[in-house]
């Protein structure tokens, strides 16, 4: 079974430039998050998705940063423009909702994004 | 305010030693997860708990959730250079919820 996959792996771009990272979750599962990831600290969520609809995007900066995931499947995040403090790596997990009170979450290698 | 924190930071040891890592909080979680994760790729589940006092083995590895499902420790024996890379706990205040993280041990094991 594929995992969570992501792209670009890596991306560079210039302060101010706008970016977009992609994410296809394991086939089947209905929750996708988004996590921001700096060196050396634990991934922090962004937002959470329940099939196409974004369930908790407290923790999303949006005036530049945007999501979306068109008919619950594949997932897009967006920044515009993006600042120097945006480098980070960006994560997706996907999770699907079983009979258990746990949901084990399954991440993507990651999108490392630096900001010059 | 940092829900769960983990210690040490950082743990550079030696292969064949025994180590402990740390995840504390003041608040309740109804299950609280452990994950490591290599350079360049996504952190990977290790294990699940749920029952307050739960204790699981994974090989070397020996997870405990506390009693009042407020922290866990995990203990690794006869470390290996394999083991390296960075630990993450994670908690859940309700199932179905997203994951809180801590910010993580990076342990290091030299042979």
């Amino acid at each position: 079974e594929a995992g969570v996959v992501q792209s670009p792996r890596y991306k560079i771009i210039e302060k101010k430039q706008p970016v977009a990272f992609w994410c296809n979750p394991i086939s089947g599962h209905n929750t996708l998050y988004w996590y921001l990831q700096n060196l050396g600290q634990g991934p922090e969520l962004l937002i959470r998705y329940e099939n196409e609809e974004a369930v908790d995007d407290s923790q999303l900066p949006k005036d530049r940063f945007s999501a979306e995931r068109l008919k619950g499947v594949d997932s897009t995040l967006k920044i515009q423009p993006a600042e120097l403090g945006d480098s980070a790596v960006y994560l997706c997990a996907s999770s699907s909702r079983g009979s258990s009170s746990t949901d084990t979450q399954y991440f993507g290698p990651g999108t490392r994004l630096t900001v010059l | 305010t940092q829900l769960l924190e983990q210690s040490p930071q950082f743990l550079s040891i030696q292969e064949g030693e025994n180590l402990t890592v740390y995840c504390n909080s003041s608040s309740v979680f109804s299950s609280l997860q452990w994950y490591r994760q290599e350079p360049g790729e996504g952190p990977v589940l290790l294990v699940t708990v749920v029952t307050g006092g739960e204790v699981k083995k994974l090989k070397r590895l020996t997870f405990q959730f506390g009693d009042a499902r407020k922290d866990s420790s995990l203990h690794i024996t006869a470390a290996q250079p394999g083991d390296t890379g960075l630990y993450l706990c994670a908690g859940a205040k309700q199932a179905g919820t997203a994951l809180i993280f801590g910010k993580g041990t990076t342990l290091s094991v030299s042979s």
